[in-house]
């Protein structure tokens, strides 16, 4: 198994603070994935990175903000959590060696564990 | 616009027997990728197979197989002799031109005993 950890695994706030997601790898995958699942959705994508500093917004960013200053954390954050965040993240990693953005991969996305947010 | 239908919300299927997860997707890329992955109730997901655009024969993984028919754009999957840790809910993923994955809504998938 891909060697993944997110932190924290459950967090319950209120509306209106700041909440800051991690997510950990030991698998030195180049490209790593925020991800929210809300019942009745498969997963949608918050944002991306594809390398150290390097990061691109996926379907639902508004409201999100990331950050990646190692190739092993991935960090998301809720700048001000509203109750429609209220949702499961996950974060996945995949491989793809070389450099370029545009090279040609299909890499297997691999998933953390989650965290279970509930903004009050 | 590149979309994953998974048609099938629930299913219950008798231990032992096949079943058949449905999937179709619509793109207009030439190259891509589909793949299924496992969510059990502990709520981890699993990859189970991947299946190219360009791969000339379906995809095979244990239990799990892929039946992939381009011309009707569909990547259905297959559990022979299911049992009962199979039950959890299934979806289907498609890798689009930006590497990035769209997915199905998924389909719950319940083993009798």
């Amino acid at each position: 198994d891909a060697g993944i950890t997110q932190s924290p695994r459950h967090k319950v706030t209120e509306t209106g603070t700041p909440v800051t997601l991690r997510c950990h790898q030991t698998e030195n995958h180049r490209y790593m994935y925020w991800y929210r699942q809300d019942p009745g959705h498969g997963l949608r994508l918050i944002h991306y990175s594809y390398g150290v500093k390097d990061t691109d917004k996926g379907e639902v960013s508004d409201g999100y903000s990331v950050s990646r200053s190692k190739t092993e954390d991935f960090l998301l954050t809720l700048e001000s959590a509203t109750s429609s965040q209220t949702s499961v993240y996950f974060c996945a990693i995949s491989g793809g060696q070389g450099g370029g953005v545009q090279l040609n991969r299909t890499d297997t996305q691999y998933f953390g564990p989650g965290t279970r947010l509930t903004v009050l | 616009a590149q979309k994953i239908t998974q048609t099938q919300p629930g299913m219950f299927v008798q231990e032992k027997e096949a079943v058949t997860l449905d999937c179709t997707y619509d793109t207009s890329d030439p190259s891509y990728g589909l793949f299924w992955y496992k969510q059990p109730s502990s709520g981890e997901m699993i990859f189970l197979i991947y299946q190219g655009s360009y791969d000339q024969q379906n995809a095979t993984e244990g239990r799990y197989s892929l039946n992939f028919q381009k011309a009707r754009k569909s990547a259905n999957l297959v559990i022979s002799a299911s049992q009962l840790g199979d039950s959890a809910m299934y979806f289907c993923a498609m890798e689009d031109s930006n590497y990035q994955l769209i997915w199905g809504a998924g389909t719950k998938l319940i083993i009798k005993p």
